[in-house]
């Protein structure tokens, strides 16, 4: 079946850039989704990509989508320690009554 | 615009007893799904609904039901509790099918603690 996959942690000094992969295995996705959760909150929406798509980017993010290896990654420019979250990963494909399917997360640590 | 507010935030039950949480969509939102978050499992998929009607289901036992009424506004209900079921119960609505938008607003969650 489908599955997303994403590495769990990763630690950076504040100001570097850091970058959050994930794959994913259904080749018809069409759009790619990273959502953050702070601590204590539920999830928000950080930016997305259609899969006809190489590159979106949006002020301090970029996501680069490699559709022939089904690899997603999110770069954040210049981190901030109010950038520690975890970072999910979930790919949609738009056929009827089909559930998003969810990475199990990247813990993101920024250290000052 | 209100966001999605979950209710209660924090509940403790024991084993055997029965849960029902609540979940208000934003304002015109027409579907919401439930989650369930533990630390090894990630995020599950429990169910979402659209238009007071059932439109996916994730792989969890009969337990877990839910239910959503005419003005968008769902519960989830969960019987017989076990152990296993302490976890974040999240809510997420949406304008349109999740399949067709993608695009969730989560609720800050109901964290279920089950001794």
């Amino acid at each position: 079946g489908e599955d997303v996959e994403q590495s769990l942690f990763l630690s950076v000094r504040e100001g570097d850039s850091s970058v959050i992969n994930c794959t994913y295995t259904d080749s018809s996705s069409t759009y790619l989704y990273w959502y953050k959760q702070e601590p204590g909150a539920g999830l928000q929406l950080l930016t997305y990509i259609f899969s006809n798509m190489d590159m979106k980017q949006d002020q301090r993010l970029t996501v680069l989508l490699n559709k022939k290896d089904k690899h997603l990654s999110l770069r954040i420019a210049d981190t901030q320690t109010g950038d520690s979250a975890i970072y999910f990963c979930a790919e949609a494909n738009a056929g009827n009554n089909r559930k998003l399917i969810w990475g199990l997360g990247t813990s993101l640590a920024v250290n000052p | 615009k209100a966001g999605v507010t979950q209710t209660p935030r924090y509940l403790i039950k024991t084993r055997g007893q029965q849960v029902t949480l609540s979940c208000s969509p934003i304002s015109g939102h027409r579907s919401v799904s439930w989650y369930q978050q533990t630390p090894g499992q990630g995020l599950q998929f429990l169910f979402e609904y659209f238009s007071e009607t059932q439109r996916n289901k994730g792989n969890f036992p009969g337990r877990f039901s839910g239910r959503q009424f005419s003005n968008s506004r769902s519960e989830m209900n969960v019987s017989t509790l076990e152990l296993g079921d302490s976890a974040l119960y999240l809510c997420a609505s949406s304008s349109g099918l999740v399949a067709n938008t993608g695009e969730l607003f989560f609720g800050e969650g109901s964290r279920l603690t089950v001794l």
